[in-house]
Formats: C-alpha cells, structure tokens, sequence
C-alpha cells in the first residue's frame, strides 16, 4: 500500500544532542511537509518542500533544518534541541499544493 | 491576520447527530479542509469543500458558505470510534495550508 513512512515513532533525546528524524513515502508527490504539534495545539507548519524547491516558514527556529535528498525522502534534523521542542513531529505529503494532505504517523520526541 | 475559530470541545451521545462549526478569516481562499486526529495520532483527511454547498460522504457531511466565511462538519449516527480532534484547514491564496486548533469532541453512550 503507497503510505508515509516516519521512523523512529519514539525518539527520546537529552538536552542540546543533535537527533534527526526521517520521513519516507511511495505516494510520488511532489510535495513533503514537516509540521510540530503539540498537545491541544494546530499543526505548526515548519519547512515544505515543493520537488526541490525549499520553503521556511519565517517563525521556524535556526534549531530546525531539513534535507529531501530525493522524491521520496525528506529529514528533520534539530540541531540542540531543548526542552520546548519535545512534541509530535508529523510528515505530511500532498500531489501539490492545493491538494489534501496525507500524514504519517507522527515521530513523538521527547527532550530530557 | 489569519484566523480560523472552532469550539475547543464538544460532547454528543452515541447514536445522535452533531455539527462541528469552523469560521476562516483568510487572505484568499483556494478550498477548507476537514481533518480527524484521534488522540496521539495523525490527521486523517475527512473532506474537501471548495465551492459552495454540501458535500456528502457516508456517515460525514461537510458545508460551505464562502461569502460568510463558514463551514460545518456534520456527523451522524455517531459511534464511540467518532471521538476524536476534528481539524478545519483553509489554502489561502498563497497555497498556505491554515489549521484550526481543533475541536475535541467527546462522544458518551
């Protein structure tokens, strides 16, 4: 079955250490999102990317960065993560933009 | 600025009908999404609306009305599996997806 892939589910990580979280999908779109949500809380668009082209959204913080080293992979790397970046971290792929959003499963991190 | 309000919780009994209202403020409109997320998990989509009216999908509806900014999820013959986070999201014109924080509605036998 085509599907968005995120690995690990868990990831648990302390204080300042670098993680990275991996996002795959078989779907063929174009397009890769990686959102931060937290309990209660919308979806926080970070990056998107449209093929290769990269988006930052202007509230994402320096911490975060991401690498789609082709169609079907994209990564979230979080350079010193702290306390306040522990939340789920949802991939999400569309055909194109104005199109509906398939979601992975979520990667929920945890920042001791 | 942008903007989309829904109730922060709602409770419906098993078997009944309940309408879920969404109101956008957005610069443009491109189409509303409605999403649901059960708890620790991710949004499923639910339903499209881009042009005025009702769309029909089984035991889910979802309406639109563009000149008032306004849309509603209808669920009927709710089932205990139906409590969860149901997510509005409106493509402004710029092709931004804007998300609503969700409405958590809680369904009781």
């Amino acid at each position: 079955d085509a599907m968005v892939i995120q690995n690990p589910r868990y990831q648990v990580t302390q204080f300042g250490k670098p993680v990275t979280l991996s996002c795959s999908q078989t779907l063929n779109h174009n397009v890769m999102y990686w959102y931060q949500q937290k309990s209660s809380q919308a979806p926080k668009l970070l990056f998107h990317y449209y093929d290769k082209d990269f988006n930052n959204e202007a509230d994402t913080p320096d911490n975060f960065q991401s690498r789609r080293p082709n169609t079907s992979f994209c990564f979230l790397d979080i350079r010193s993560p702290g306390l306040g970046d522990a939340a789920m971290y949802l991939c999400a792929t569309s055909i194109d933009k104005h199109n509906e959003q398939f979601f992975g499963p979520g990667t929920r991190l945890t920042v001791l | 600025g942008q903007n989309i309000d829904q109730p922060t919780e709602m409770t419906a009994t098993e078997g009944a009908i309940v309408q879920i209202n969404c109101t956008y403020q957005t610069s443009g409109f491109n189409g509303l999404f409605w999403y649901q997320q059960h708890a620790g998990e991710a949004p499923t989509f639910l339903s499209y609306n881009v042009l005025d009216g009702l769309e029909e999908k089984g035991r889910f509806s979802s309406f639109l009305s563009r000149s008032k900014g306004y849309s509603y999820l209808l669920l009927k013959e709710l089932q205990m599996k139906d409590s969860a986070s149901y997510l509005c999201a409106v493509i402004d014109s710029n092709y931004q997806l804007i998300w609503g924080a969700g409405t958590k509605l809680i369904i009781k036998p």
